[in-house]
């Protein structure tokens, strides 16, 4: 079975630039794969933050952006702010109906 | 506004059965496919099952294929999980969720807690 492949933790300093990646275990992802990015927070439901690869969802800030780098899909924070400290999860079409979800970045902003 | 309320979770015992409901409202359901996304308790995400708009088609992850049904009366503008056999495993907050590639709009979920 595919695994969704995610960086389990990440950090950054306040104002820098992080992207997170979102992979497969066997092969390559693309636009064929209609990557999506959520965030959560503690307690709270996800966010759709970046749908389709690129677009970003209503009410979600520019310095968040979607992009297909390499063979993964890239989520980029440019100029992370504190309030950026969650939870981050991507998931994958698979075909056949079939979405996965991968493990989840935890951001952390110091 | 786009609205999704989940309902019908609760506790029940390993082998039992419930039934979740999603209200949805804010938006032409009719033209939007579903999903069912949950999450145990301090995991990560996972997507349980799709229904199609007009339910010609649904989904199933491989862990709940053969107990759960998805299914949706678009007339109610309500999405539901019957859910069958459940095992421990099956614990975790479920999600409604509208169609991911148009931009998922997120219910705020309900528990479900399998447990003798």
């Amino acid at each position: 079975q595919t695994v969704v492949t995610q960086e389990p933790s990440f950090s950054v300093s306040p104002g820098e630039t992080v992207t997170l990646t979102c992979g497969l275990s066997s092969g390559s992802v693309s636009t064929s794969s209609y990557p999506s990015w959520y965030q959560q927070t503690p307690g709270q439901p996800p966010r759709t933050l970046i749908y389709n690869t690129n677009t970003r969802s209503s009410g979600v800030p520019d310095r968040f952006s979607g992009s297909i780098l390499g063979n993964k899909a890239a989520l980029t924070i440019t100029g992370a702010q504190a309030d950026d400290e969650s939870d981050y999860y991507c998931v994958l079409y698979m075909g056949s109906g079939i979405w996965v979800f991968g493990g989840g970045t935890k951001l952390t902003v110091l | 506004e786009v609205q999704l309320v989940e309902s019908g979770g609760g506790l029940v015992k390993p082998g039992g059965s419930l039934r979740l409901s999603c209200a949805a409202s804010g938006f032409t359901f009719s033209t939007y496919s579903m999903n069912w996304v949950r999450q145990a308790p301090g995991k990560g995400l996972e997507w349980v099952s799709s229904i199609s708009s007009s339910s010609n088609y649904n989904y199933y992850a491989d862990s709940v294929k053969g107990r759960f049904t998805i299914s949706r009366d678009n007339a109610k503008n309500s999405l539901y999980l019957q859910m069958n056999s459940l095992r421990a495993e099956d614990t975790a907050v479920y999600y409604c969720v509208r169609e991911m590639v148009r931009g998922g709009i997120w219910g705020q979920g309900t528990l479900v807690t399998v447990s003798s």
